[in-house]
């Protein structure tokens, strides 16, 4: 089984509706994290969270919001979805305990979300 | 703040030829992380550089830290279609975020 998971895998919707992702992790890391990929572009990061308390802005938070419900689960919302919005979503996770971690992120299998 | 560039940002190479990936950041970063993604697909970790001098290699893939001119390299030794993939390097300067670059598209042709 997958240790990163994210649902939908890919969704089309028109402009000016709600879109909930969802992330899933079974890795038990502390930190989580939503990027968007938009081609040339590489990740650009959206939120991060450091545990279940912790909600940080990445570069580009307009027009999302994130939930963070448990250590092992990280939600992104998009209020009211617009078309530049459209792109491929990748949740992440990353931990930092213990000696030796190198601390890489493990990403999620991505969703695709095309906004109309 | 950190900035990441990669080139090129398209290789098209041939099978059974060498080529080099440059990676290049701006300030101070810990440590610096190469990934490769399969179109359509995740990304999946290469390699973990962690200091100076550092070099990995897993298969016909090498991978290099110069700390010192904040450049790393991803070697490619005799292609072979299967790398085909777009390699992403990222750094991640102490107590902040990993920040990635623009990514390389490679195609190895027969």
């Amino acid at each position: 089984d997958a240790d990163v998971t994210q649902t939908p895998r890919n969704r089309i919707t028109k402009t000016g509706k709600r879109i909930m992702l969802e992330c899933s992790q079974t890795k038990g890391h502390d930190r989580m994290y939503w990027y968007r990929q938009d081609p040339g572009l590489g990740l650009r990061l959206i939120y991060y969270s450091f545990d279940v308390k912790d909600i940080n802005k990445g570069e580009i938070s307009d027009g999302y919001s994130v939930s963070r419900q448990a250590q092992a689960k990280f939600s992104l919302s998009l209020e009211s979805a617009i078309p530049n919005q459209t792109a491929l979503y990748f949740c992440a996770t990353s931990d930092i305990r213990g000696t030796g971690v190198h601390n890489e992120q493990f990403f999620g299998p991505g969703t695709r979300l095309t906004v109309l | 703040e950190l900035k990441v560039e990669q080139n090129p940002l398209f290789l098209s190479m041939q099978e059974g030829k060498n080529y080099t990936i440059y990676c290049n950041y701006s300030t101070t970063s810990d440590r610096l992380y190469w990934y490769r993604q399969d179109p359509g697909k995740s990304l999946e970790s290469l390699f973990v550089l962690l200091s100076n001098g550092a070099v990995k290699q897993e298969g016909r893939l090498m991978a290099s830290l110069d700390t010192k001119a904040r450049l790393s390299t991803l070697h490619i030794t005799a292609a072979v279609h299967d790398l085909s993939a777009t390699y992403f390097c990222a750094g991640r300067p102490e107590g902040q975020n990993f920040v990635f670059g623009p990514g390389t598209r490679l195609s190895v042709l027969p």
